[in-house]
């Protein structure tokens, strides 16, 4: 089955600097790589996602790209605020998992110092 | 209504008692999902349910029973649970099989067992 490891798990970055989070997935077949944002005793938020027909999205400060022949997309946060310090989830859609079942990394602590 | 929610916000139970966490969307999603979340760790997904019918048991133990009385309703059991179980349950729901691949969380239940 799919699985996904994400890296790194845990990243400090100055406010304004710029945040890189990496995910990799097995599942060649995967379509879908969401991005959730986590604060803490928060429910997870869909910040940006793409599928697999894209090589990059970009919502304001934050993008993700994708490189299916390597299998690992990135999120991207520029500009970076205090208020991005969270948890970040990545998460990849088996094709065929048609009820819509996602494997979730393991989680990247960014924390944002002013 | 762009949310999913769930009542109660907070839960403490005795291993012997008899509970339920309710989860509602009014979306219109036709798939909804229980997962469950430990402290620093990702949502384990533990039930899918696809219009109404149960469609994904990820070998939760029967201590767990899931219900979707309508598209929009979405319960979960619970009945002799061990401390082990305490965790934050989140409810999810998503367009389902017609596309829409996002997943949308509710705030979730925090629950003790005792």
């Amino acid at each position: 089955g799919e699985n996904v490891e994400q890296h790194p798990s845990t990243l400090s970055v100055q406010e304004g600097d710029s945040a890189v989070i990496k995910c990799t997935y097995s599942d060649s077949a995967s379509n879908y790589f969401p991005w959730y944002k986590q604060e803490l005793g928060k429910r997870p938020q869909l910040i940006i996602d793409i599928r697999s027909n894209v090589g990059e999205k970009k919502d304001q400060r934050i993008a993700v790209t994708l490189n299916k022949t390597a299998k690992h997309f990135s999120l991207h946060i520029t500009e970076t605020q205090p208020e991005d310090s969270a948890v970040y989830f990545c998460a990849a859609r088996p094709y065929g998992g048609s009820q819509g079942n996602l494997i979730f990394g393991k989680g990247t602590k960014l924390s944002v110092k002013p | 209504d762009t949310e999913v929610t769930q009542t109660p916000k907070h839960l403490v139970m005795g291993m012997t008692n008899k509970k339920s966490l309710k989860c509602e969307q009014h979306m219109g999603h036709r798939a909804m999902y229980w997962y469950k979340q430990k402290a620093k760790k990702p949502p384990e997904l533990m039930f899918v349910y696809s219009y109404e019918k149960l469609s994904i048991n990820e070998s939760v133990p029967s201590r767990f029973s899931p219900e979707c009385p309508n598209s929009s309703l979405l319960n979960l059991h619970l009945h002799a649970l061990q401390p082990e179980d305490s965790a934050l349950y989140l409810c999810a729901s998503s367009q389902g099989d017609r596309g829409g691949y996002e997943q949308y969380f509710g705030p979730g239940t925090r629950l003790t067992v005792t």
